[in-house]
Formats: C-alpha cells, structure tokens, sequence
C-alpha cells in the first residue's frame, strides 16, 4: 500500500540550531514529492517539491530537501532555524489524482 | 487575490444535525479536495472531484456528502450519519492536467465541533 511516514511526532531545536525532518514513503514508482507547512488553526502551505532532476531542490523560507531513491528519503532541512518556524510539517507524496500525507512533525523552537 | 475561501471558520452542531461546509475558489482550478485532519493523523481524504458534476470517494467517505455543481464550489456535508464528526476540516485544490505534478492550495480549513 502507498503511505508516507514522518517518524517523528514532534522535534524542539534550540534558535540558531539546524533542523532535519525525516520523511519516507512507500510507492510503486517514484512519486511526486512535498513538504507542507501549518500553523495553527490554519491551511497548509506548500515549502516545496520534487518531480525530477536535482535531487536537491530549495523552497522558501530558507528550506532544502533532498530525494534519496536509494533509501526513499525526503528529508527537509533548515541550516539555522528561527522562532517563527515552529509549525507543524507535513510531508506528502501523489502519484496520481490523490495525494497521500505523512502524520506531521510539529516543530518547537526553544529560545 | 486568488484563493481558496472556506467557511464558516468555527462551526458546532448538536448531535443528530446535518451540517454544510462551504468551499470557493477563484484560482480557476478544475480539481478540488476535501480532506479531515485529526491531531496525529495527518489528513485523510474525503471525497475529491476533478470536473464539475463529477466526484469520487476518498478513503474517509462514509457519513459524507459532497456536490459539485459549479467549477468554484465544492460544498461537504456533514451529516449524522457521521459517528465522530468533531475535526479540522480543511478544503484544497489544484490545476487539472497537471496529473499529481501540481501542488495543492489550501483554504484556512473550518473547526466542527459536536457538542
């Protein structure tokens, strides 16, 4: 069955800190891959996505992730984390019409 | 500004009462979603539609009604059917054509509550 796993329920990094969220997923081929951000009480909001060629791809807010086919990995990354980053991220996988998401990983941000 | 308008914002219901969640976008998007989300669980699907005047169930369906009888809206019902109701309803949609290429745009969802 298709699904998306993010193995972490929630994560604190220190201001300043870097930040890795982990990401895999389960599909027949290759998905279209993202990564989602929500604050609370609110809609998701795309970061960003991978299709094809560079493995690393860059979003906004200063956020990379990178595509592992190898360990189907989709691991999103932020070198130095500021406060208002803290938010819940969604990793989410489509390879059709449906698109498919992870549990969450909400993120806090220690002073 | 295009967008994805969800309301109302804040909703409760009492138990037994069928219930309508209104979604409207101006993006001029063909496809559009309904998802539920539960603390831990991430969002489920609903029901999806990718034309007018067509829809498909998602994998939560049941106690659900949807119709899609003009490209902007996509209104969800809630009815009584629905045994545990109570969740953050959130409404999404995305340029056909695209296949599962195009990102999906977010409204800013509608809390129901069941009291």
């Amino acid at each position: 069955a298709q699904s998306v796993t993010q193995p972490d329920i929630h994560i604190t990094v220190s201001e300043g800190a870097s930040l890795e969220l982990r990401c895999n997923y389960s599909y027949g081929a290759t998905p279209y891959l993202f990564w989602y951000v929500q604050s609370p009480g609110q809609g998701l909001q795309l970061l960003l996505k991978y299709f094809s060629g560079d493995t690393l791809v860059q979003g906004i807010k200063g956020f990379e992730a990178e595509f592992k086919r190898s360990q189907s990995s989709f691991n999103l990354r932020k070198p130095s984390v500021h406060w208002s980053d803290a938010a819940e991220y969604f990793c989410a996988a489509t390879g059709g019409f449906k698109t498919i998401f992870g549990a969450g990983t909400r993120l806090f941000v220690k002073a | 500004d295009g967008g994805i308008t969800q309301s109302p914002k804040y909703l409760f219901r009492k138990e037994g009462q069928n219930v309508t969640l209104s979604c409207e976008q101006n993006l001029n998007h063909d496809a559009m979603y309904w998802y539920r989300q539960d603390p831990g669980q991430g969002l489920r699907l609903i029901y999806y539609s990718q034309i007018v005047n067509d829809f498909q169930k998602g994998d939560i369906a049941e106690g659900y009604s949807v119709s899609r009888e003009k490209k902007e809206s996509f209104p969800l019902t809630v009815t009584s059917a629905q045994k545990n109701p109570t969740a953050f309803y959130l409404c999404a949609s995305r340029l056909a054509g695209t296949g599962g290429t195009g990102e999906l745009f977010f409204g800013e969802g509608s809390r129901l509550t069941v009291l």
